[in-house]
């Protein structure tokens, strides 16, 4: 079964850091690239960034919103993904998903997603 | 910044057809995809590039995409289908966005 499971969320002060774990199982995780993906509490999804495969070099893409502050990185021989992230905002308060990207005709789509872990940034 | 529309929300019968519109500028240039999100869950992926199904997802699902505008069909509608819905595409300048999501309610 192809599954993504997240872990590392949690309550963190304005400032933290705080490291969030993907686990992968069920496919070839070195083939693909992966994505986190975030949902504030009520409102709509955003990405937040992807790490591409080996034969793309393991490149990053940020969104505006975190570019140098979270940092992704991934461990294929563990099938993981990570996402470092550092300087919390309030507004990273947020259910973090992970979702594998496949590559369809003009870009990737993102066709499977783990369940999401919580973090809240809060004094 | 490239900026996807779609409206707050859609109501629709059991039984009949539900469009769900994504606006955006010559967003007939670009594969759109489609995710359903029930409520407390994650994103499932619905249709992709423009109107492909995954696996799984039923042939009620499809997809269309010319223009200004693409729209993510519901047919004979099931109130197992009552879900937000998020159309998303990558732009080069934007990267991957999603559009602003629609409450399906099925009366």
């Amino acid at each position: 079964e192809v599954q993504l499971v997240e872990s590392g969320g949690g309550l963190v002060q304005p400032g933290g850091s705080l490291r969030l774990s993907c686990a992968a199982s069920g496919f070839t995780f070195s083939d693909h690239y992966m994505d986190w993906v975030r949902q504030a509490p009520g409102k709509g999804l955003e990405w937040v960034g992807r790490t591409r495969n080996k034969a793309n070099s393991y490149t990053t893409e940020y969104a505006a919103s975190v570019k140098g502050r979270f940092t992704i990185s991934r461990d294929d021989s563990k099938n993981s993904l990570y996402l470092q992230m550092n300087s919390l905002k309030t507004e990273d308060t947020a259910v973090y998903y992970c979702a594998r990207a496949s590559e369809g005709y003009y870009y990737y789509y993102m066709d499977v997603w783990g369940k999401g872990t919580t973090v809240t940034v809060s004094s | 910044s490239y900026v996807l529309t779609q409206p707050p929300s859609v109501s629709v019968a059991p039984g009949q057809t539900a469009r769900i519109t994504c606006g955006g500028n010559n967003i007939g240039s670009k594969s759109v995809h489609w995710y359903q999100q029930k409520p407390g869950q994650a994103p499932v992926l619905v249709v992709y590039d423009d109107s492909d199904r995954p696996s799984g997802i039923p042939e009620r699902f499809s997809g269309s995409n010319s223009g200004n505008t693409a729209t993510l069909t519901i047919s004979r509608v099931e109130a197992g289908d009552e879900a937000d819905y998020y159309c998303q595409v990558w732009d080069s300048s934007s990267d991957y966005v999603f559009g602003t999501g629609t409450k399906v309610t099925v009366l």
